[in-house]
């Protein structure tokens, strides 16, 4: 049973924090994404990674950096946290066709 | 860059067949993907289309014109548990790897 984990279901953090998302897939997926889901707004890609090492900016990539040391772990960084971060945080893995989603984190930014 | 567009809600009775439809525009289509995703929980893999032509899978089905820059999903024999919402997304080769998304259906079936 195919599977990605994220760190948290739910965080609260505060207006300046550092903060960490971590997701791992056990698939041996080669490209791995970090995507946010807010109301009326739909998944947006922030960043996405196709190797070790290698990531690529999406469609709202500001505020935010990534960080792919292994292949199964794929990190999403809040350098400085701010409350218009606060959202649920989609992480997936992807081979070939389907893509395979963790089950969130939502997090809240006071 | 790219476009999708799908309609925000849709309501439907238990037993009817119901039709998501989904428009794109992109400048390197790469497939079309639909995802259903439940309040609350992470999406999930229904179907996909990178032929024309329409795909088959149970109560589900997805067809793709890409001169059109169009697709539908539809369900039929709709049960309560399809209320959901009905992701469409493309694959872009512009994009490298990712999935981009449009905004959701959100689907709605009554007794």
């Amino acid at each position: 049973d195919v599977k990605v984990t994220q760190s948290s279901r739910y965080l609260v953090k505060r207006t300046g924090e550092k903060v960490f998302l971590e997701c791992v897939q056990d698939m041996d997926h080669e490209n791995m994404f970090w995507y946010r889901q807010d109301p009326g707004l739909g998944l947006r890609l922030i960043y996405f990674s196709y190797d070790v090492k290698m990531k690529e900016k999406g469609d709202i990539p500001e505020g935010y950096s990534v960080s792919r040391e292994k292949k199964e772990r794929f990190s999403l960084i809040l350098e400085s946290a701010s409350t218009n971060q606060t959202s649920m945080y989609l992480c997936a893995s992807r081979e070939a066709t389907e893509a395979f989603f963790g089950q969130g984190t939502r997090l809240t930014v006071v | 860059g790219q476009n999708i567009d799908q309609p925000t809600e849709m309501t439907a009775t238990e037993g009817a067949i119901v039709q998501i439809n989904c428009t794109y525009q992109t400048s390197g289509f790469n497939g079309l993907f639909w995802y259903q995703q439940h309040a609350g929980e992470a999406p999930t893999f229904l179907s996909y289309n990178v032929l024309d032509g329409l795909e088959e899978k149970g109560r589900f089905s997805s067809f793709l014109s890409r001169s059109k820059g169009y697709s539908y999903l539809l369900l039929k024999e709709l049960q309560m548990k399809d209320s959901a919402s009905y992701l469409c997304a493309v694959r872009d080769n512009q994009a490298g790897t990712a999935l981009i998304f449009g905004k959701g259906t959100t689907l709605s079936v009554s007794s």
